[in-house]
């Protein structure tokens, strides 16, 4: 595999379920992000992982639950979640020295019934 | 806040037609980048600008940064179908809960027909 991976790329829950979406990166980056992409929105800075320490939390309510046990994976654990929180999770890894420029994953698509 | 306004939000050309969207900010970014986003896939990078004036070319497609670094255009020549796609620019925050993280715009999506 090269690149970044999501799993899984199609996800359907009820607002009962517990969930978790993976993430893995294979370009030897030390930073990991999820976000969140909505029609009509720009996309939104959830989490930030710095060498495994998150270091931004974007006021996400706490139903989202990051994971990050090493430099190269990261989850995002899903509970009780609301039909809004339907959208795209999309994973992104990198160097964040230089002009950080990212590394996307091909996004999970989540639906919440 | 730093905000990036992409515009136009929908163009539909048709293919051999020129082009040109538009990133504006009222914020100036030591560097913007532009994505192209795939249906079914996650943004991928095109170019990165840093310098005030920057004129950079990727194939058919021209990538400028403001003398003030505070808006960037993408021209692209003779669009083909295989343009189409949402084009995203992110631009780095410079202060607050923003800092060293990349601030996205909404996005123009474009759609090129044969």
């Amino acid at each position: 595999e090269t690149g970044v991976t999501q799993t899984p790329r199609h996800l359907v829950m009820g607002m009962t379920n517990k969930k978790s979406l993976k993430c893995e990166q294979h370009l030897g980056h030390n930073a990991m992000y999820w976000y969140k992409q909505s029609a009509k929105k720009p996309l939104e800075l959830m989490f930030v992982y710095n060498f495994k320490e998150q270091t931004e939390n974007n006021s996400v309510p706490s139903r989202f639950s990051p994971e990050c046990p090493n430099s190269s994976h990261l989850f995002l654990h899903l509970h009780t979640l609301q039909p809004e929180d339907s959208a795209l999770y999309l994973c992104a890894s990198s160097t964040r020295d230089g002009y950080n420029e990212q590394f996307f994953g091909p996004g999970t698509r989540l639906t919440v019934l | 806040t730093q905000l990036l306004e992409q515009s136009p939000q929908f163009l539909s050309i048709q293919e051999g037609e020129n082009l040109t969207v538009y990133c504006n900010s009222s914020s100036v970014f030591s560097s913007l980048q532009w994505y192209r986003q795939e249906p079914g896939e996650g943004p991928v990078l095109l170019v990165t600008v840093v310098t005030g004036g920057e004129v950079k070319k990727l194939k058919r497609l021209t990538f400028q940064f403001g003398d003030a670094r505070k808006d960037s255009s993408l021209h692209i020549t003779a669009a083909q179908p295989g343009d189409t796609g949402l084009y995203l620019c992110a631009g780095e925050g410079n202060y607050g809960g923003s800092q060293g993280n990349l601030i996205f715009g909404k996005g123009t999506k474009l759609s090129v027909k044969p």
